[in-house]
């Protein structure tokens, strides 16, 4: 698995758009890149997940440039409901080694009124 | 669809005494289990993972241990709690051979060690 580096925490205000960076340097062709967020007392949750240029769902888009060694989250326009800790993964499924899937610590951001 | 579960969702247990967490997921076959742990305020650690009925990988050296009696049953076991134990443990599973790194997560069980 590719090791991963994002910034510890971020501050942001209600309304902003927000966006996390994770440096990837040493991604695998075969490696995706996920994006998972976790609330306290709770499991992280799957948000976002793409392998090259962008991807956007309900919650958040994906920036990938095309060396693909970083990814950039993007979250519309901020409520405090987004404040939690956000992952960044990279890796493939498709071989055993990858069954282990370590997170890294994360960042922790925090919307404010 | 696919649901995973895991309990009890809080314990408080006495220095010394023994652990029993148990997971399960339904509406898959052969999934990828994992038990992590996360100390308040740190990142999750990853504590043993299994591809299958039997197989556990261990990560970190520790007095837990698990088990995969079934294929989708999994157990996060300790003979002798210590203080250090005391944490939120996740169980988890994802697919195995499928693109990318996505892991599906249980409700959390809080462990006090007292």
């Amino acid at each position: 698995l590719a090791k991963t580096t994002q910034p510890i925490s971020m501050d942001s205000y209600e309304g902003q758009e927000v966006n996390i960076t994770c440096s990837h340097n040493n991604i695998a062709t075969n490696d995706y890149i996920t994006w998972y967020q976790q609330f306290p007392s709770q499991g992280p949750r799957f948000i976002i997940q793409g392998y090259k240029t962008k991807v956007t769902n309900e919650v958040a888009s994906l920036f990938i440039p095309a060396d693909r060694k970083s990814s950039t989250l993007s979250l519309p326009r901020v409520s405090l409901s987004d404040t939690a800790v956000y992952y960044c993964l990279v890796g493939d499924g498709l071989y055993s080694s990858a069954s282990k899937i370590i997170f890294g610590s994360g960042t922790r951001l925090s919307i404010r009124p | 669809s696919q649901t995973i579960h895991q309990w009890p969702a809080t314990l408080v247990q006495p220095v010394g005494s023994p652990l029993s967490l148990e997971c399960t997921v339904e509406g898959t076959s052969n999934p990828n289990l994992y038990w992590y742990r996360q100390a308040a305020g740190r990142g999750l650690q990853l504590l043993f993972y299994s591809v299958g009925i039997g197989q556990i990988s261990s990560e970190v050296p520790q007095n837990l241990s698990a088990s995969r009696p079934q294929d989708r049953q999994f157990i996060l076991s300790s003979k002798k709690l210590l203080l250090s134990d005391s944490g939120f443990y996740l169980c988890a599973w994802s697919v195995p051979g499928a693109s990318g790194n996505t892991i599906y997560f249980g409700e959390g069980s809080w462990l006090t060690v007292v």
